[in-house]
């Protein structure tokens, strides 16, 4: 069965300061992982995906995530954060493109002024 | 476009009534999924239904049932609801045969008294 991990529950960050979020996930086969940003009482917007190819993606709002097959993670980056980057984010896996996404738990991201 | 919605946006009901979500897909998506999200929790996936049939389900019971309609829109129900129903009902879309991902919508916040 496929699982996502975010092991860091809450991570509190300076305005201007990077960022990187980690997920790690199992999942037997090639996996299609995703970024998903929430912010309060709103759905999920999807920053990224990853499918295939360049392990090195880019996403919306200068977010970024490395896909390292070898340590089964797709963690999140960000080089320079702003204030309105305060929102949770969710990793996921599927099994294909649409297929149904198994999410981690979520990281609550705080920026401090 | 109005991308995917969904009605009502909150809903208070009882323990033990029956309750019912509404999801309509983005213009030219064919696939809709539905997600529970509890609070502080990552979203966690229902079902799938394409062409009015249920194609994929999650680890939820009988309770949880839906259907689609020739337009491609869908309902969730939820019966002899329970206080851990409460949560946020996220549906999401896509276009079958894409590789395009799913779209969410804002989402159905139901409480459960």
């Amino acid at each position: 069965a496929q699982s996502v991990t975010q092991p860091d529950i809450h991570i509190t960050v300076s305005e201007g300061a990077s960022l990187e979020l980690r997920c790690n996930y199992s999942y037997g086969a090639t996996p299609y992982l995703f970024w998903y940003v929430q912010s309060p009482g709103q759905g999920l917007q999807l920053l990224l995906k990853y499918f295939s190819g360049d392990t090195l993606v880019q996403g919306i709002k200068g977010f970024e995530a490395e896909f390292k097959r070898s340590q089964s993670s797709f963690n999140l980056r960000k080089p320079s954060v702003h204030w309105s980057d305060a929102a949770e984010y969710f990793c996921a896996v599927g099994e294909a493109a649409g297929n149904k996404l198994t999410f981690g738990g979520g990281t609550r991201v705080l920026v401090k002024p | 476009d109005a991308g995917v919605t969904q009605s009502p946006t909150h809903l208070i009901k009882t323990r033990g009534q029956q309750v019912t979500l509404r999801c309509s897909p983005k213009s030219g998506h064919d696939t809709v999924s539905w997600y529970q999200q509890a609070l502080g929790q990552g979203p966690q996936f229902i079902f799938q239904y394409y062409e009015e049939e249920e194609r994929q389900r999650g680890n939820f019971p009988d309770r949880f049932s839906g259907h689609q309609f020739p337009n491609y829109s869908s309902e969730l129900n939820v019966n002899a609801l329970l206080l851990g129903d409460s949560a946020l009902y996220l549906c999401a879309s896509r276009a079958t045969g894409t590789r395009e991902t799913q779209y969410f919508g804002p989402g159905t916040r139901l409480l459960v008294l």
